[in-house]
C-alpha cells in the first residue's frame, strides 16, 4: 500500500532554514510526481509546489517562490522542501501528497502523508 | 489568479442529502477534486475529475461539475461524514484550493 511519511519539521526562529523530507513507498516513485501542500493552524489548505516524475519541471506558490526549494532523489524515494528565509506566516502542518496519474502533473492528489509541523517563532 | 469559493458550513440531517457546492468563473471547463479531512488527519480524496470515485469511498458520495458551480453530494448522511471538504482544481501551473466547507450532521 502506498505510504508516505513526512519527517523535519520543528520549531524554527524567523529567518532560518529548515528541510523536510518525505518516505514513500509502495508505488513506483519515480513515475509520479509529487507535491508539498500546507495548512496553518485552524486554516484551510495551500497549495505549496509541485516536482515532475523526472524532476525536470518545479512550480512554486507565489508565497513561497524564491525561499522554497523542492527537490526528489529517486535512489532514495524520498522528497525534499528545503526552506529558506522562514516567516512566521509560514507555521503550518506540511503535507506531501501524491500527483493521481503517472507522469502528469495537472491531476489530483490521490495520497498524502499525515503531516510534520513547522512553527517559525522566536 | 483563479479562486474557489465555498460556503464556510453546511449542516444536514442525519439520513438527509448534503450539498456542498464550490463556485468559480466557467469551473465547469475545469476538472474539480474533493477532498475530506478529519480533525487531526490528513485529507483524503473522496471524488475526482468531477464525478468518480476512488476505491474505498461509499456510493453516497457524488459529485457533479457545470457552469459556475461544482457540487460535492452525499446522501444519506452519516455521523462519520461530518469533517472538513475542500475543492481543488488546477489553473496555469498553479493548485488551488477552495477554503473549505465544514460539514456537521445534525
Amino acid at each position: 500500500q502506498v505510504q508516505l511519511v513526512e519527517s523535519g519539521g520543528g520549531v524554527v526562529q524567523p529567518g532560518r532554514s529548515l528541510r523536510l523530507s518525505c518516505a514513500a513507498s509502495g508505488f513506483t516513485f519515480s513515475s509520479y510526481g509529487l507535491h508539498w501542500v500546507r495548512q496553518a493552524p485552524g486554516k484551510g489548505l495551500e497549495w505549496v509546489a509541485v516536482i515532475s516524475f523526472d524532476g525536470s519541471n518545479k512550480y512554486y506558490a507565489d508565497s513561497v517562490k524564491g525561499r522554497f526549494t523542492i527537490s526528489r532523489d529517486d535512489s532514495k524515494n524520498t522528497l525534499y522542501l528545503q526552506m529558506n528565509s522562514l516567516r512566521a506566516e509560514d507555521t503550518a502542518v506540511y503535507y506531501c501528497a501524491k500527483v493521481g496519474i503517472a507522469a502528469t502533473l495537472n491531476h489530483y492528489f490521490d495520497y498524502w502523508g499525515q503531516g510534520t509541523l513547522v512553527t517559525v517563532s522566536s | 489568479s483563479y479562486e474557489l469559493t465555498q460556503p464556510l458550513s453546511v449542516s444536514v440531517a442525519l439520513g438527509q442529502t448534503a450539498r456542498i457546492t464550490c463556485g468559480a468563473n466557467n469551473i465547469g471547463s475545469k476538472n474539480v477534486h474533493w477532498y475530506q479531512q478529519k480533525p487531526g488527519q490528513a485529507p483524503v480524496l473522496v471524488i475526482y475529475r468531477d464525478t468518480y470515485r476512488p476505491s474505498g469511498i461509499p456510493e453516497r458520495f457524488s459529485g457533479s461539475n457545470s457552469g459556475n458551480t461544482a457540487t460535492l453530494t452525499i446522501s444519506r448522511a452519516q455521523a462519520g461524514d461530518e469533517a472538513d471538504y475542500y475543492c481543488q482544481v488546477w489553473d496555469s501551473s498553479t493548485w488551488v484550493f477552495g477554503g473549505g466547507t465544514k460539514l456537521t450532521v445534525l
